[in-house]
C-alpha cells in the first residue's frame, strides 16, 4: 500500500515562529502536493511540486514556501506563521496519470 | 485553469434514500476526475475516478459516479445510503495537459452528507 506520512498530527506554535511541516511518501511519485483545508473551503492548494527540486505555486502559495531536495520528502514551511495559518494541512502524492494519495492531516493552532 | 464546484454544501438523508452528489468542473479538455470521502479526523480516501472511456464508472463502498460532458458534470451516486456513509465528500478535478502541470490537482468545496437512522 502507498503510504503518506505526516511528520505531525497535531502542532501548536507561537506567532512568528517559522514552522517546518514534513511529508515522505513511499511509492516513487513525481507530484506531490500541500493543501490547506479550511470548512467550507474545501482544499486548496498551496504548492504543487512535479518533481525533485521543482515546484507551482497553487492557489494560496502566499506567505509559504517549500522545499522538495528527494524525491519521497516534500517540506512545507511557513516563514513567520500568523493566525490565519491556523488550519488543517494535508499531503499527497500521485504519478501523474493516477490519484492523489494524501497523509492524514497535520492540524496546525497558531497561537 | 481548471476548476471544480460542488453546489450543495450540506445534504441530509435518510438511511436506505437513494443518494446524488453534485459536481461540475471547468477545464480545456476532457479532464481526469475523482470522488474522494473523509470521515472526521481522517485523511482522504478516494472512492472512484474517471480517467477515459465508459462514462458510468463504479467505486468503492456502493458508489457509482457518471461523467457528463455536455454538462460538464461528474455526480456520484449511491442506490441506498448507510449511516456509516456519513462524511465529507470531495470531487477533484486533475490536469492531463502535460507539461508541468500534468496530474496537478484541484478539488471543490466538499459536501457534508448527514444521515438520519
Amino acid at each position: 500500500d502507498v503510504k503518506v506520512t505526516q511528520s505531525s498530527r497535531y502542532l501548536v506554535k507561537r506567532t512568528g515562529e517559522k514552522v517546518f511541516l514534513e511529508c515522505v511518501q513511499d511509492m516513487d511519485h513525481e507530484n506531490m502536493f500541500w493543501y490547506r483545508q479550511d470548512p467550507g473551503l474545501g482544499l486548496r492548494l498551496i504548492y504543487f511540486s512535479y518533481d525533485v527540486k521543482m515546484k507551482e505555486k497553487g492557489d494560496i502559495p502566499e506567505g509559504y514556501s517549500v522545499s522538495r531536495e528527494k524525491k519521497e520528502r516534500f517540506s512545507l514551511i511557513l516563514e513567520s506563521a500568523s493566525t490565519n495559518q491556523t488550519s488543517m494541512y494535508l499531503c499527497a502524492s500521485s504519478l501523474s496519470y493516477t490519484e492523489a494519495f494524501f497523509g492524514q492531516g497535520t492540524r496546525l493552532t497558531v497561537v | 485553469a481548471q476548476s471544480v464546484t460542488q453546489p450543495d454544501i450540506h445534504i441530509t438523508v435518510s438511511e436506505g434514500a437513494s443518494l446524488e452528489l453534485r459536481c461540475n468542473y471547468s477545464y480545456g479538455a476532457t479532464p481526469y476526475l475523482f470522488w474522494y470521502v473523509q470521515s472526521p479526523g481522517q485523511g482522504l480516501q478516494l472512492l472512484l475516478k474517471y480517467f477515459s472511456g465508459d462514462t458510468l464508472v463504479q467505486g468503492i463502498k456502493g458508489f457509482e459516479a457518471e461523467f457528463k460532458r455536455s454538462q460538464s458534470s461528474f455526480n456520484l451516486r449511491k442506490p441506498s445510503v448507510h449511516w456509516s456513509d456519513a462524511a465529507e465528500y470531495f470531487c477533484a478535478v486533475a490536469s492531463n495537459a502535460g507539461g508541468t502541470s500534468y496530474g496537478k490537482l484541484t478539488f471543490g468545496q466538499g459536501t457534508i452528507l448527514t444521515v438520519h437512522p
